[in-house]
């Protein structure tokens, strides 16, 4: 089993609004990143987390908050976003600690849109 | 700086034909993948080949990875393979990070 599951699948916010999205995979992987994908674009790293600690913060607004409460959840929380934050938020997972030498299995991603 | 250059960055195909997607990359890598995103967004694993050969079904890749370059071919293409194709790696040097080509957009005509 190489599921990787994202809730919700779609998220339409306002600007004002305060949001969570939610990634869960239940492989015994242990490191989860986050990715945003802009439309015509290739996905882009925001955030990685190894063991449960962040290890990577790509320079990431801090509207964007990421939390990992265990080994198998990882939640972005939005608040104050912009309109140019809509995209596809993308969660995956890898066996090791470390993307080296290590495949990455992705979710199915929330469409996010914010008005 | 280091990238990944994907091309052609569009193909349009009939259906049975034969294709060959290219990825370039800048300096060593640790890790390769290829990716197939449908429609819908989802990225779907085709390939983790770093070097070597590998083939599933219709699909096949190699990396030469000493020639910084790896090749993904579709054969007896079918409209169900349209999408998008990433080729993604993780840089010796960079760590922890998988970098994203541009992607080969990818149409297969009944």
């Amino acid at each position: 089993d190489t599921e990787v599951t994202q809730t919700p699948k779609h998220l339409v916010m306002g600007m004002t609004n305060k949001k969570s999205l939610k990634c869960e995979q239940h492989m015994g992987h242990r490191a989860m990143y986050w990715y945003k994908q802009k439309a015509k674009k290739p996905p882009e790293l925001m955030f990685v987390y190894s063991y449960e600690k962040l290890s990577i913060n790509e320079s990431v607004p801090s509207r964007f908050s990421p939390e990992c409460p265990n080994s198998s959840l990882l939640n972005l929380h939005l608040h104050a976003l912009q309109p140019e934050d809509s995209a596809l938020y993308l969660c995956a997972s890898s066996r090791t600690g470390t993307a080296r030498f290590s495949e990455q299995y992705f979710g199915p991603g929330t469409r996010l849109t914010v008005t | 700086g280091i990238q990944v250059e994907q091309s052609p960055p569009d193909l349009i195909l009939q259906e049975g034909a034969n294709s060959t997607l290219r990825c370039n990359f800048s300096d060593s890598v640790n890790n390769l993948q290829w990716f197939h995103q449908n429609p819908w967004g989802q990225l779907i694993n085709l390939f983790y080949i770093p070097s070597g050969t590998k083939q599933n079904g219709r699909l096949s890749a190699t990396t030469v990875a000493t020639e910084r370059y790896s090749l993904l071919y579709i054969s007896s293409s079918q409209t169900t393979d349209s999408g998008v194709y990433f080729c993604a790696v993780v840089f010796s040097a960079a760590g922890n990070k998988l970098t994203f080509g541009g992607g080969t957009r990818v149409l297969v005509k009944p």
